[in-house]
């Protein structure tokens, strides 16, 4: 497959606090983003999702900033709770109209 | 957003046996599911494409004759593992898109596969 299984990067923040997960993507030509958060023993669930033809889109408590550039994706949560726990990963859409997703970021929130 | 089913949640197999997984699109039609595989503490890695009506895409360095794919039908995609060994224990998800916005993934709660 195109992923190559990585271990993954873990990222600790105290309640109520900002989170920033970032993430790199591989492929210039992909044209959408999507951030997903996954929690054990479950499949991924949608956060929040941009375009390549936009650089920044705001949701309820989460923000996705991209910058083509440099080929980089952040993900910012406001206010962190503990229920926002769990394994984040970016995702891109490539040409080929495949979804492939980043090695992931594992969320703490420490209460 | 769209309801994604997948079944069994868990599954233990002997060695040398073959496992069907379901993944059903409970309230829209799909006509391209993915499958996904998912190793502890480890990223989605794309198996497969499923196609209603159609042959699977594989992806480079996936077994066709070991993952058997069917999508039979515009909201069923079962993936089969045949003659099961411990190297395939992981984590299946299953995916599919919906018809309405064409790019959003909605995933099922994913298959638990461990194999003795």
């Amino acid at each position: 497959g195109e992923n190559v299984g990585l271990h993954l990067p873990t990222l600790s923040v105290q309640e109520g606090d900002n989170s920033i997960i970032n993430c790199a993507y591989s492929n210039s030509a992909s044209d959408y983003f999507i951030w997903y958060k996954q929690e054990s023993g479950k499949g991924p669930q949608f956060i929040i999702d941009i375009r390549s033809n936009m650089d920044k889109r705001q949701g309820q408590r989460v923000t996705v900033l991209l910058n083509k550039t440099v080929k980089h994706l952040s993900l910012q949560i406001a206010a962190t709770q503990p229920g926002d726990s769990a394994v984040y990963f970016c995702a891109e859409k490539t040409s080929y109209d495949k979804v492939i997703f980043g090695p992931g970021t594992s969320l703490s929130v420490i209460p | 957003g769209a309801v994604v089913s997948q079944h069994p949640s868990r599954v233990i197999c002997k060695s040398g046996t073959s496992v069907k997984i379901e993944c059903r699109s409970l309230d829209f039609q799909a006509t391209t599911m993915f499958w996904y595989r998912q190793f502890p503490k480890q990223s989605l890695m794309l198996m497969a494409t499923s196609n209603e009506g159609s042959k699977a895409t594989y992806e480079q360095g996936v077994e066709k004759d070991k993952f058997l794919i069917n999508h039979a039908s515009l909201t069923l995609s079962t993936l089969t593992v045949t003659s099961a060994h411990p190297e395939d224990s992981s984590f299946y998800i299953c995916s599919a898109r919906e018809p309405w916005a064409n790019e959003k993934l909605f995933f099922g709660s994913g298959t638990q596969l461990s194999v003795l």
